[in-house]
Formats: structure tokens, C-alpha cells, sequence
């Protein structure tokens, strides 16, 4: 079956740095998503790794090991607006069916 | 603004009525599709739609009756839900062609079945 695992929630003051890890197991790989979303609003595209290593924008990097089924999150300059939920997403195919992750809550906190 | 736009934004039905949610996707997109998110579990897929044919019916209840009259809209007819059917339905679409599957996302639309 198809397994996407992400922790539930992170605390972390603002300016800091936090990582959010994702392990996955899923019957294809077509690529692994990131998405962001705050309450009450739509999953906003973050990220997207195909290959093995690290994708870097701005604040933001998203890493991935195929190997080992793992990728992370990293957001460096913490700002407030920055707390939402973080969706962990893989494709198993070309035409946009993702297997998501329950989303991890990130707080900011002053 | 969001290139995917869903109406209603809120829905409260009882368990007896019949309604419709609505999705419209304005960035010219060959695959559209209904996920449904309840709190504090993953997105879960329900259909896809590629050039109007469904491609993908994910175990759904037939009490959930999607329709795809053209590629840019998205219905999602509802009867005689249940109120653990309560939950954020999402709609989605994607190029269909390209190498990513990247998703477009509504803003949802939050269901409350009495």
C-alpha cells in the first residue's frame, strides 16, 4: 500500500530554522511535492524533487534521497506568516495523482 | 487569485437534500480532480478526470456523484450524506501532459452535514 509519513506538528521562533521531514513508500515515483497551506485556503505549490539532492528557493529548500524513500522541508528566516500546514506529496504518475501526507502544522512563534 | 475557483465556499445540507459543488478551472488544464480533507488526515483522492473521461474512482460511495461536462468544469453532485462526509472538498487540476503532475488548487469547499 501506499505510506506518506510527516510529523503532526513543529514549534519554532521566528528567525529560526525548521526541518520537516517526509518518509514515503508508494507503489511509483514520479516525483515528490511539497505544498503549503494556511487555514482556510487552497495547497499553494512549494516545491518539487525528481532527482536525488537538494532544490533550493530562497527561504526554502526541499530535499530528496530516492534511495531511502525520504525527503525534507527546510525553511530557513522563520516569519510568522509562515505558520500553516506543510503537505508532503508524491506522484505516481505524469498526469498529477499525488498521495499526500497528513500535512505538518508549523507554528511560529515571536 | 487562484486559477481554480470553487463555489459554494460553505455548505451546510442535511442528511435528505441534494446539492452540488461547482469547479471551474480558467489555465486551459486536461485533468481535473475532487479530493476531500478532513482534519488531521492526508488529502484523499476521490476522482480524476482526464479530458473529460473519469479515469479515477477511488472507492467513492455512490452518494457522491461526479460530473465533467468539459474540461474546464467540475461538478460533484452530493444526496443522502452522512455527517462523517463533513470535511474541505478540494478541487484540482493539472496540465495533464507535463513531467511534474504539478496540482492547481481551489480554495475548497467546507461541507457541514447535519
Amino acid at each position: 500500500g501506499q505510506n506518506i509519513d510527516q510529523p503532526t506538528e513543529m514549534t519554532a521562533t521566528e528567525g529560526a530554522i525548521v526541518q520537516i521531514n517526509c518518509t514515503y513508500q508508494t507503489s511509483g515515483f514520479n516525483g515528490l511535492f511539497w505544498y503549503q497551506q494556511h487555514a482556510g485556503e487552497a495547497p499553494t505549490f512549494l516545491s518539487y524533487n525528481v532527482l536525488d539532492g537538494l532544490e533550493e528557493k530562497g527561504r526554502f529548500s526541499s530535499f530528496l534521497s530516492r534511495s531511502k524513500g525520504y525527503s525534507y522541508l527546510l525553511l530557513k528566516e522563520l516569519q510568522m506568516k509562515d505558520s500553516a500546514s506543510y503537505l508532503c506529496a508524491v506522484s505516481t504518475d505524469s498526469w498529477g495523482k499525488l498521495q499526500f501526507g497528513a500535512g505538518t502544522q508549523v507554528v511560529v512563534t515571536p | 487569485e487562484t486559477g481554480v475557483t470553487q463555489t459554494p465556499r460553505h455548505l451546510v445540507m442535511g442528511m435528505t437534500n441534494k446539492k452540488s459543488l461547482k469547479c471551474e478551472q480558467h489555465l486551459g488544464h486536461n485533468a481535473m480532480y475532487w479530493y476531500k480533507q478532513s482534519a488531521k488526515k492526508p488529502l484523499e483522492l476521490m476522482f480524476v478526470y482526464n479530458f473529460k473521461e473519469q479515469t479515477e474512482n477511488n472507492s467513492v460511495p455512490s452518494r457522491f456523484s461526479p460530473e465533467c461536462p468539459n474540461s474546464s468544469h467540475l461538478f460533484l453532485h452530493l444526496h443522502t450524506l452522512q455527517p462523517e462526509d463533513s470535511a474541505l472538498y478540494l478541487c484540482a487540476s493539472s496540465p495533464g501532459t507535463s513531467k511534474t503532475g504539478e496540482l492547481f488548487f481551489g480554495e475548497g469547499s467546507r461541507l457541514t452535514v447535519l
